[in-house]
């Protein structure tokens, strides 16, 4: 089982749109939680962390759901520039590792 | 802006030639730098974790003596790809963390390098 899973995707929605992301991780020692965001051929750029109160930034709200090992990103009104590929991304404490594991990612394509 | 800088942005070379990739922590020190690898439509996998002044942790299946690391000070590290083959084709990112390396500090990355082999 992959450590991050997350819905490959890609979500095709309508500009306006609201639409959500679901994450879950297997790791129960994980500590910390972040949205990345990932343009086609370029690197990652941290959308945001991911708090146990859930939080908001803007359009961007991230929940988390740590007795079910679940992370989640809603992002309202969608605009064209919202296309991305939205990687879940946790750290862990157990081996002491500050690395980062990502999911896969979750593709959005935002239309017209 | 950026935070860690990454050269070159892209390279082509012939397979058995050796390429060395910089990562640069731009107005802060990093103790600990990660490289990633990225094949196209695969998330990131971690490489190695650089640790400055020591050797680097290489994840399983990540062969020591082919991704040489080398962190010789607190704003950079450095990874060569030797006697590179088309498989090692792939984007190569690196990555430091500017809160200090706290668990709840995200990582910044570079721009990241294209490594094509013929």
């Amino acid at each position: 089982r992959k450590e991050v899973e997350q819905d490959p995707g890609p979500f095709n929605v309508p500009e306006g749109a609201t639409v959500a992301f679901n994450c879950t991780y297997s790791n129960s020692a994980s500590q910390s939680f972040f949205w990345y965001r990932q343009d086609c051929r370029k690197e990652p750029k941290l959308l945001m962390s991911v708090y146990s109160s859930g939080n908001e930034d803007g359009r961007f709200t991230a929940q988390l759901n740590r007795a079910s090992q679940y992370i989640s990103l809603l992002i309202r009104d969608s605009k064209l520039s919202d296309s991305a590929t939205y990687l879940c991304v946790v750290r862990g404490m157990d081996t002491g590792r500050r690395a980062l594991t990502f999911g896969s990612g979750t593709r959005l394509q935002v239309q017209p | 802006g950026a935070v860690v800088s990454q050269h070159p942005s892209w390279v082509i070379c012939k397979s058995g030639t050796s390429v060395k990739i910089e990562c640069r922590s731009l107005d802060f020190q990093a103790t600990t730098m990660f490289w990633y690898r990225q094949f196209p439509k695969q998330s990131l996998m971690l490489m190695a974790t650089s640790n400055e002044g020591s050797k680097a942790t290489y994840e399983q299946g990540v062969e020591k003596d082919k991704f040489l690391i080398n962190h010789a000070s607190l704003t950079l590290s450095t990874l060569t790809v030797t006697s590179a083959h088309p498989e090692d084709s792939s984007f190569y990112i690196c990555s430091a963390s500017f809160g200090g390396g706290s668990y709840n500090s995200p990582l910044h990355f570079g721009n990241g390098t294209r490594l094509t082999v013929t």
